[in-house]
């Protein structure tokens, strides 16, 4: 069965150092993922996605993502962070049928000055 | 473009009451969708429409849970009657047809059972 598997539940990060957030996937497909972003009191928002082009994605706000078929793994990653960037954040799949979108439990980002 | 619109914001009932929830998707999106978020955990999918007619409802707990969706716009949650762990945050989404890829999702509504 199609899983998704964030393994930090929490990251804690300063102003102007790298983020990484890591996601690990379960398929026997090559599923489409994508991330997410939850600010408090509002809704989610796509960061970025990857269907099967380039493995590097670029997504809003400076982050990126590396689909790694080999580790089953879709980590985000951010040069900068800034403090704006505190929030959740999901790793998200697509089930094979394509009907339904599997999400991860989630990694709260912490941004300190 | 206008988001998609949920209220209430917050609710606060006592359990075996009963509590509904709204949302209005973005125009001309044919799809929505309701998910279920309790604290600590991702969304997880609870019905999908596809203009007023279901297209998935496996996870919808059908003894207490009913949706609604007339003229395929708005849609209706409705929990009767509600229990503890129904607490949760509520999230409505919305997509053009068949797209689900490109779902946009509302600021949800925060539902606490007493």
């Amino acid at each position: 069965a199609q899983s998704v598997t964030q393994l930090d539940s929490h990251v804690s990060v300063s102003e102007g150092t790298p983020v990484l957030l890591r996601c690990n996937y379960s398929s026997s497909y090559s599923p489409s993922l994508f991330w997410y972003v939850q600010h408090p009191n509002k809704g989610l928002q796509l960061l970025l996605k990857y269907t099967s082009a380039a493995t590097l994605v670029k997504g809003i706000n400076g982050f990126e993502a590396e689909f790694k078929k080999s580790e089953t793994s879709f980590h985000l990653t951010k040069p900068s962070a800034h403090m704006s960037d505190a929030a959740e954040y999901f790793c998200v799949a697509l089930n094979q049928a394509g009907t339904a979108l599997i999400f991860g439990k989630g990694t709260t980002l912490s941004v300190s000055s | 473009e206008a988001g998609v619109a949920q209220s209430p914001r917050y609710k606060i009932i006592e359990k075996r009451q009963s509590v509904a929830f709204w949302c209005n998707p973005i125009s001309g999106h044919a799809t929505l969708y309701w998910y279920q978020q309790i604290l600590g955990q991702g969304p997880k999918l609870l019905i999908q429409f596809q203009n007023n007619g279901v297209v998935d409802d496996s996870q919808l707990p059908k003894d207490r849970f009913s949706a609604e969706r007339l003229k395929g716009v708005d849609s209706t949650l409705k929990i009767q009657p509600a229990k503890l762990e129904d607490s949760a945050v509520y999230l409505c989404a919305s997509s053009p047809q068949d797209r689900i890829r490109e779902q946009f999702f509302g600021p949800g509504t925060r539902l606490t059972v007493l």
